[in-house]
């Protein structure tokens, strides 16, 4: 099993749509956690990134964190064409060696 | 300011042939990592540098990996001698040591 578990989809939503992406982990030491967005050839990009659990909102970006259930979340609200990408959530538990989930490809159509 | 450098970015070779990827980080930055991402996968830590030593290399396969970061600034990762399962995409990243890492485009490897 991996420690951080993703899907990879592909998601496929019109414009304008709240989209929802999620991972799952096992490892409890986790504190640090983030999304990236990865553009097709592109390196990864830092979209968000929280400590411990919570909310953390930034423009059309929310990111939730449940230490408790182990599992973290990536909203964006009024999604637009340009949010098309694949969305990576990362972790660590201080050491910054970062744990990347598979990543999910995510489309939104005009 | 300038973001972490790459090159080459596209890379054709033999199996067996070596190869080599260099990487500038942002000015500043004591960490820098190389990690390897193969296609429709999330990027895998290979090794990890804080200024110029190699605090983390437990996933570099290093019969055939070397890594090296002269001076505590650029890095090149070398494969001599490079087989068919190493075509992938093998980012670099850099950071100021607070775990919010900055990529660089990668160097996209591709081996017949």
């Amino acid at each position: 099993q991996k420690e951080v578990e993703q899907d990879p989809g592909p998601l496929s939503v019109p414009e304008g749509a709240i989209v929802s992406l999620n991972c799952t982990y096992s490892n409890s030491a986790f504190q640090y956690f983030m999304w990236y967005r990865q553009y097709s050839r592109k390196g990864p990009e830092l979209l968000m990134y929280t400590y411990s659990s919570g909310n953390k909102e930034d423009g059309r970006f929310t990111a939730q964190v449940d230490k408790s259930s182990k599992y973290i979340s990536l909203f964006i609200r009024d999604s637009q064409p340009s949010d098309s990408a694949t969305y990576l959530c990362a972790m660590s538990g201080g050491a910054q060696k970062l744990v990347f989930g598979q990543g999910t490809r995510l489309t939104i159509n005009p | 300011e300038a973001g972490v450098v790459q090159s080459p970015r596209y890379k054709i070779i033999e199996k067996k042939q070596p190869v080599a990827f260099w990487c500038n980080p942002i000015s500043g930055h004591n960490t820098l990592y190389w990690y390897l991402q193969n296609l429709g996968q999330g990027p895998e830590l290979l090794i990890r540098y804080e200024n110029e030593e190699a605090v983390d290399d437990s996933q570099l396969p290093k019969d055939r990996f070397s890594a090296e970061r002269l001076k505590g600034v650029d890095s090149t990762l070398k494969i001599q001698p490079a087989e068919l399962g190493d075509s992938a995409v093998y980012l670099c990243a850099s950071s100021l040591g607070t775990g919010e890492l900055f990529f660089g485009e990668g160097s996209r490897l591709t081996v017949l």
